[in-house]
Protein backbone atom coordinates (compact mmCIF):
# COMPACT_ATOMS: atom_id res chain seq x y z
CA UNK A 1 0.00 0.00 0.00
CA UNK A 2 1.00 3.59 -0.06
CA UNK A 3 2.86 3.89 3.17
CA UNK A 4 4.98 6.41 4.81
CA UNK A 5 7.93 5.50 6.90
CA UNK A 6 8.99 7.25 9.60
CA UNK A 7 12.68 7.36 11.90
CA UNK A 8 13.91 7.26 14.02
CA UNK A 9 11.07 5.10 16.23
CA UNK A 10 12.24 6.62 19.65
CA UNK A 11 14.55 9.97 20.77
CA UNK A 12 15.87 10.33 24.08
CA UNK A 13 17.11 14.18 24.28
CA UNK A 14 18.74 15.98 26.81
CA UNK A 15 16.56 19.52 27.27
CA UNK A 16 17.87 21.65 24.96
CA UNK A 17 18.67 19.96 22.93
CA UNK A 18 18.07 19.74 19.07
CA UNK A 19 15.44 16.94 17.22
CA UNK A 20 14.76 15.98 14.47
CA UNK A 21 12.30 13.32 12.62
CA UNK A 22 12.08 12.20 9.05
CA UNK A 23 9.34 10.95 7.07
CA UNK A 24 10.00 9.17 3.88
CA UNK A 25 7.79 7.92 1.06
CA UNK A 26 8.24 5.45 -2.20
CA UNK A 27 5.78 7.58 -4.09
CA UNK A 28 4.63 11.55 -4.30
CA UNK A 29 2.68 13.06 -2.07
CA UNK A 30 0.46 15.15 -3.05
CA UNK A 31 0.42 16.98 0.56
CA UNK A 32 1.52 15.74 4.21
CA UNK A 33 0.50 16.80 7.59
CA UNK A 34 2.23 16.27 10.85
CA UNK A 35 0.58 15.85 14.46
CA UNK A 36 1.92 15.52 17.83
CA UNK A 37 0.12 12.82 20.39
CA UNK A 38 1.37 13.71 24.26
CA UNK A 39 1.57 10.55 26.32
CA UNK A 40 -2.33 9.14 26.87
CA UNK A 41 -3.61 11.78 24.53
CA UNK A 42 -4.78 12.32 21.18
CA UNK A 43 -3.30 13.17 17.93
CA UNK A 44 -3.03 17.06 17.61
CA UNK A 45 -2.81 18.97 13.79
CA UNK A 46 0.45 20.68 13.61
CA UNK A 47 0.71 21.84 10.29
CA UNK A 48 -0.37 21.01 6.46
CA UNK A 49 2.57 21.27 3.74
CA UNK A 50 1.81 21.26 0.14
CA UNK A 51 4.21 22.61 -2.62
CA UNK A 52 7.52 21.38 -3.10
CA UNK A 53 10.47 22.37 -1.05
CA UNK A 54 8.08 24.08 0.91
CA UNK A 55 9.30 25.38 4.45
CA UNK A 56 7.23 26.60 8.03
CA UNK A 57 8.25 27.42 10.95
CA UNK A 58 6.13 27.16 14.56
CA UNK A 59 8.41 28.99 16.90
CA UNK A 60 10.50 26.28 17.59
CA UNK A 61 9.53 23.76 15.50
CA UNK A 62 10.15 23.82 11.63
CA UNK A 63 8.59 21.92 8.75
CA UNK A 64 10.34 20.94 5.33
CA UNK A 65 8.84 19.25 2.61
CA UNK A 66 11.51 17.65 -0.11
CA UNK A 67 11.70 19.10 -3.50
CA UNK A 68 10.74 15.71 -5.10
CA UNK A 69 7.52 15.60 -2.48
CA UNK A 70 8.49 12.25 -1.23
CA UNK A 71 10.01 13.48 2.17
CA UNK A 72 9.58 15.39 5.13
CA UNK A 73 11.04 16.46 8.43
CA UNK A 74 10.14 18.10 11.66
CA UNK A 75 12.85 20.02 13.23
CA UNK A 76 12.92 21.16 16.95
CA UNK A 77 15.27 23.53 18.18
CA UNK A 78 16.17 23.34 21.60
CA UNK A 79 14.33 20.79 23.24
CA UNK A 80 11.96 21.64 26.58
CA UNK A 81 9.78 18.45 28.56
CA UNK A 82 6.68 20.04 26.65
CA UNK A 83 7.99 18.79 23.40
CA UNK A 84 7.39 14.76 24.47
CA UNK A 85 5.54 13.24 22.82
CA UNK A 86 4.67 11.03 19.39
CA UNK A 87 5.31 13.01 16.61
CA UNK A 88 3.35 11.60 13.82
CA UNK A 89 3.33 12.24 9.80
CA UNK A 90 0.27 11.46 7.58
CA UNK A 91 0.28 11.55 3.90
CA UNK A 92 -2.97 12.60 2.23
CA UNK A 93 -4.61 10.12 0.30
CA UNK A 94 -7.22 11.11 -2.63
CA UNK A 95 -10.55 12.03 -0.46
CA UNK A 96 -8.25 13.72 2.74
CA UNK A 97 -8.21 10.18 3.96
CA UNK A 98 -4.96 10.46 6.00
CA UNK A 99 -2.24 7.16 6.07
CA UNK A 100 -0.22 8.30 9.25
CA UNK A 101 3.66 6.81 9.56
CA UNK A 102 4.70 4.73 12.55
CA UNK A 103 5.80 7.67 14.38
CA UNK A 104 8.73 9.15 16.52
CA UNK A 105 8.56 9.09 20.07
CA UNK A 106 10.62 11.74 21.61
CA UNK A 107 11.56 11.69 25.24
CA UNK A 108 13.09 15.06 26.76
CA UNK A 109 15.39 14.71 29.85
CA UNK A 110 15.36 17.56 31.84
CA UNK B 1 -9.55 22.01 23.59
CA UNK B 2 -11.20 19.53 20.60
CA UNK B 3 -14.08 20.67 19.41
CA UNK B 4 -14.74 16.95 18.64
CA UNK B 5 -16.23 14.56 21.37
CA UNK B 6 -16.56 10.50 22.05
CA UNK B 7 -18.31 8.90 24.29
CA UNK B 8 -17.56 5.99 25.59
CA UNK B 9 -14.40 7.12 26.80
CA UNK B 10 -13.27 3.21 28.13
CA UNK B 11 -14.95 0.31 27.57
CA UNK B 12 -14.88 -3.63 28.40
CA UNK B 13 -16.54 -6.38 26.17
CA UNK B 14 -16.08 -9.82 25.38
CA UNK B 15 -15.48 -11.58 22.54
CA UNK B 16 -18.32 -12.34 20.31
CA UNK B 17 -20.08 -9.30 21.33
CA UNK B 18 -21.16 -6.05 19.60
CA UNK B 19 -20.53 -2.48 20.62
CA UNK B 20 -21.34 1.17 19.22
CA UNK B 21 -19.01 4.23 19.41
CA UNK B 22 -20.10 7.71 19.51
CA UNK B 23 -18.77 10.99 17.81
CA UNK B 24 -19.96 14.40 17.86
CA UNK B 25 -18.31 16.43 15.41
CA UNK B 26 -17.95 20.48 15.51
CA UNK B 27 -20.35 22.31 13.60
CA UNK B 28 -19.92 22.45 9.74
CA UNK B 29 -17.67 19.35 10.05
CA UNK B 30 -19.03 17.88 7.20
CA UNK B 31 -15.94 15.07 6.83
CA UNK B 32 -15.60 12.47 9.50
CA UNK B 33 -13.59 9.70 9.81
CA UNK B 34 -12.85 7.03 12.36
CA UNK B 35 -9.08 5.40 13.22
CA UNK B 36 -7.96 2.35 14.91
CA UNK B 37 -4.95 3.16 16.77
CA UNK B 38 -3.08 0.08 18.45
CA UNK B 39 -1.13 0.37 21.54
CA UNK B 40 2.55 1.95 20.80
CA UNK B 41 1.79 2.34 17.11
CA UNK B 42 0.10 5.00 14.26
CA UNK B 43 -3.80 5.54 13.59
CA UNK B 44 -4.81 2.68 11.56
CA UNK B 45 -7.72 4.63 8.92
CA UNK B 46 -11.10 2.61 9.20
CA UNK B 47 -13.13 4.79 6.86
CA UNK B 48 -14.89 8.67 5.90
CA UNK B 49 -18.37 9.50 5.71
CA UNK B 50 -18.91 12.96 4.04
CA UNK B 51 -22.14 14.32 4.27
CA UNK B 52 -23.26 10.96 5.64
CA UNK B 53 -22.03 9.16 2.69
CA UNK B 54 -19.41 6.62 2.88
CA UNK B 55 -16.89 7.70 0.99
CA UNK B 56 -13.74 6.04 1.65
CA UNK B 57 -12.73 3.08 3.41
CA UNK B 58 -9.64 1.49 4.75
CA UNK B 59 -8.70 -2.47 5.08
CA UNK B 60 -10.92 -3.39 7.41
CA UNK B 61 -13.88 -6.38 7.50
CA UNK B 62 -17.42 -5.75 6.88
CA UNK B 63 -18.46 -5.77 10.97
CA UNK B 64 -17.04 -2.35 10.91
CA UNK B 65 -19.50 -0.07 10.16
CA UNK B 66 -20.64 3.42 10.48
CA UNK B 67 -23.16 6.04 10.37
CA UNK B 68 -23.28 9.95 10.12
CA UNK B 69 -25.82 12.02 10.86
CA UNK B 70 -26.79 15.39 9.99
CA UNK B 71 -26.55 16.95 13.43
CA UNK B 72 -22.44 15.63 12.85
CA UNK B 73 -22.73 13.13 15.11
CA UNK B 74 -21.52 9.74 14.39
CA UNK B 75 -21.32 6.13 15.07
CA UNK B 76 -18.80 3.16 14.83
CA UNK B 77 -20.55 -0.45 15.20
CA UNK B 78 -17.95 -3.52 15.08
CA UNK B 79 -19.32 -6.74 15.17
CA UNK B 80 -18.29 -10.45 16.66
CA UNK B 81 -15.87 -8.35 18.26
CA UNK B 82 -12.20 -10.17 18.78
CA UNK B 83 -9.54 -10.14 20.44
CA UNK B 84 -7.35 -7.82 18.08
CA UNK B 85 -10.10 -4.96 18.47
CA UNK B 86 -8.19 -3.71 21.25
CA UNK B 87 -7.55 -0.36 20.97
CA UNK B 88 -7.88 3.59 21.03
CA UNK B 89 -10.57 4.06 18.70
CA UNK B 90 -10.44 7.95 17.13
CA UNK B 91 -13.11 10.14 15.46
CA UNK B 92 -11.93 13.01 13.45
CA UNK B 93 -13.61 15.59 11.65
CA UNK B 94 -12.40 18.31 9.03
CA UNK B 95 -14.44 21.66 7.81
CA UNK B 96 -11.80 22.12 5.20
CA UNK B 97 -12.05 18.59 2.77
CA UNK B 98 -8.14 19.10 2.27
CA UNK B 99 -7.40 20.36 5.33
CA UNK B 100 -6.20 18.99 8.88
CA UNK B 101 -8.39 17.18 11.04
CA UNK B 102 -9.14 17.99 15.00
CA UNK B 103 -9.30 14.20 16.45
CA UNK B 104 -11.29 13.47 19.68
CA UNK B 105 -10.27 11.98 22.91
CA UNK B 106 -11.16 8.64 21.57
CA UNK B 107 -12.26 5.55 23.16
CA UNK B 108 -10.57 2.92 24.23
CA UNK B 109 -12.07 -0.49 24.29
CA UNK B 110 -10.32 -3.67 25.78
CA UNK B 111 -11.89 -6.83 24.05
CA UNK B 112 -11.48 -9.47 26.75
Amino acid sequence: GQQVMQIPQYQHVQEGEDFTTYCNSSTTLSNIQWYKQRPGGHPVFLIQLVKSGEVKKQKRLTFQFGEAKKNSSLHITATQTTDVGTYFCARNNAGNMLTFGGGTRLMVKP
Amino acid sequence: ETGVTQSPTHLIKTRGQQVTLRCSSQSGHNTVSWYQQALGQGPQFIFQYYREEENGRGNFPPRFSGLQFPNYSSELNVNALELDDSALYLCASSFDPVGGYTFGSGTRLTVV
